[in-house]
């Protein structure tokens, strides 16, 4: 089963309008936590935001924005005011800590390649 | 403030050749990862290092693929005997290994290509 599904290949929008791009997640792990990156076609990846699980709160930086439903298992990211610049691909990941552990190796999801329109 | 810094940014090798690849974390930071990108993918995870210790390999093919991460200078990736289906993107990332958050920060990428 994967860890992480992005179930959106492609996403469309306006300039200046809100895109929100899916995420769900699979962990027995109580103790984890979810990132997004981008990646523009330069190719490097991009640190954008970040939820814990424990984090009360939904996770905001600038006009990132993560809609986390623990229950749901969905961490969805919410970009607001689309500029032509957030034009790149998307991707989820999850860390997981495996109690008594320390390893923080990322699993990621395929991805969304998001495509913002003038 | 210099962020994780790869090279080559761009590596071409013959089939059976050898690629190294190199990492230099951020300063500070004491963790390094090695994920690999291959065409229309997320990225995978391929080994998680410390200074002078693979923490874990779990990712790494058994074959010809090894990782290190001296006490002095950057990690290295390296690839024996390079085939075709090597041909990716590998990405260093980097963490402070202060626990918490953990917020791993990506090096630009080597992009291998296997003739």
């Amino acid at each position: 089963a994967q860890k992480i599904t992005q179930t959106q290949p492609g996403m469309f929008v306006q300039e200046k309008e809100a895109v929100t791009l899916d995420c769900t997640y699979d962990t027995s792990d109580p103790s984890y936590g979810l990132f997004w990156y981008k990646q523009p076609s330069s190719g490097e990846m991009i640190f954008l935001i970040y939820q814990g699980s424990y984090d009360q709160q939904n996770a905001t930086e600038g006009r990132y924005s993560l809609n986390f439903q623990k229950a749901r298992k969905s961490a969805n990211l919410v970009i607001s005011a689309s500029q032509l610049g957030d034009s790149a691909m998307y991707f989820c990941a999850m860390r997981e800590r495996k109690s008594g552990g320390s390893n923080y190796k990322l699993t990621f999801g395929k991805g969304t390649l998001l495509t913002v329109n003038p | 403030n210099a962020g994780v810094m790869q090279n080559p940014r761009h590596l071409v090798r013959r089939r059976g050749q050898e690629a190294r690849l190199r990492c230099s974390p951020m300063k500070g930071h004491s963790h390094v990862y090695w994920y690999r990108q291959l065409p229309e993918e997320g990225l995978k995870f391929m080994v998680y290092l410390q200074k002078e210790n693979i923490i874990d390999e779990s990712g790494m093919p058994k074959e010809r693929f090894s990782a290190e991460f001296p006490k002095e200078g950057p990690s290295i990736l390296r690839i024996q005997q390079v085939v075709r289906g090597d041909s990716a993107a590998y990405f260093c990332a980097s963490s402070p290994g202060l626990g918490g958050q953990e917020t791993q920060y990506f090096g630009p990428g080597t992009r291998l290509l296997v003739l």
